[in-house]
């Protein structure tokens, strides 16, 4: 079936340093991809919509100049997180849409595990 | 609003008991409802689905149906094994702004023990 590839599963950095989280369709074209966060113990907010070659729709509450998505071509799609702090520290986690395969059906990364010293 | 409800767990059981997690959800609209399963170091797949009321959603054993008068989806499995140890999140789709989204619950750990 449809895979997304979610890299890195696990990055550690330092305060007010940005890091760059990827999300790859490895079998079909992704007309859309979502971003999630995740606490602990509690469930998967949307962050963003992002479709190729657009600008990412940003859920309220969510800052455009702090989580930025790049949806650069059909099987690429990149959060960064700039001037990272511990508060941003969570499990984020991308899936994709495609084109032709069955309605509402969102495929997901393994997700990313965010810590910020 | 949009919101869903599950149990929460965690939820210990023996290999070949009844399982069932229950999910309620609040919408506007007819939304369709969704059962995903994220098992340890993998991300979320879907498992089940059903698109309006009365629908009966199956997979790998699991049922569940969509009951519209109760505003509930809960998940079942009358035999679960080892290899149902997961992360279960029940979840419901909506459309907003031309986009359909996914809202889901907290989730509820099942582990299952020899």
């Amino acid at each position: 079936g449809a895979v997304v590839s979610q890299h890195p599963s696990w990055v550690i950095c330092k305060s007010g340093t940005s890091v760059k989280i990827e999300c790859r369709s490895l079998d079909f074209q992704a007309t859309t991809m979502f971003w999630y966060r995740q606490f602990p113990k509690q469930s998967l907010m949307l962050m963003a919509t992002s479709n190729e070659g657009s600008k990412a729709t940003y859920e309220q509450g969510v800052e455009k100049d702090k989580f930025l998505i790049n949806h650069a071509s059909l099987t690429l799609s990149t959060l960064t997180v700039t001037s990272a702090h511990p508060e941003d520290s969570s499990f984020y986690i991308c899936s994709a849409r495609f084109q032709g395969l069955v309605k509402n059906i969102q495929y997901f990364g393994a997700g990313t595990r965010l810590s910020v010293l | 609003g949009n919101s869903v409800t599950q149990m929460e767990g965690p939820v210990t059981l023996s290999e070949e008991a009844f399982l069932t997690i229950n999910c309620t959800y609040t919408a506007t609209g007819y939304p369709s409802l969704f059962w995903y399963v994220q098992y340890p170091g993998e991300g979320l797949q879907l498992l089940l689905k059903a698109t309006k009321a009365d629908d009966k959603g199956s997979n790998k054993g699991f049922e569940a149906t969509y009951r519209k008068e109760t505003t509930s989806f809960h998940l079942e499995k009358g035999s679960v094994q080892v290899s149902d140890s997961a992360v279960y999140f029940c979840a419901l789709t909506f459309a907003q702004g031309g986009s359909e989204k996914l809202v889901f619950g907290k989730g509820m750990k099942l582990t299952v023990n020899p």
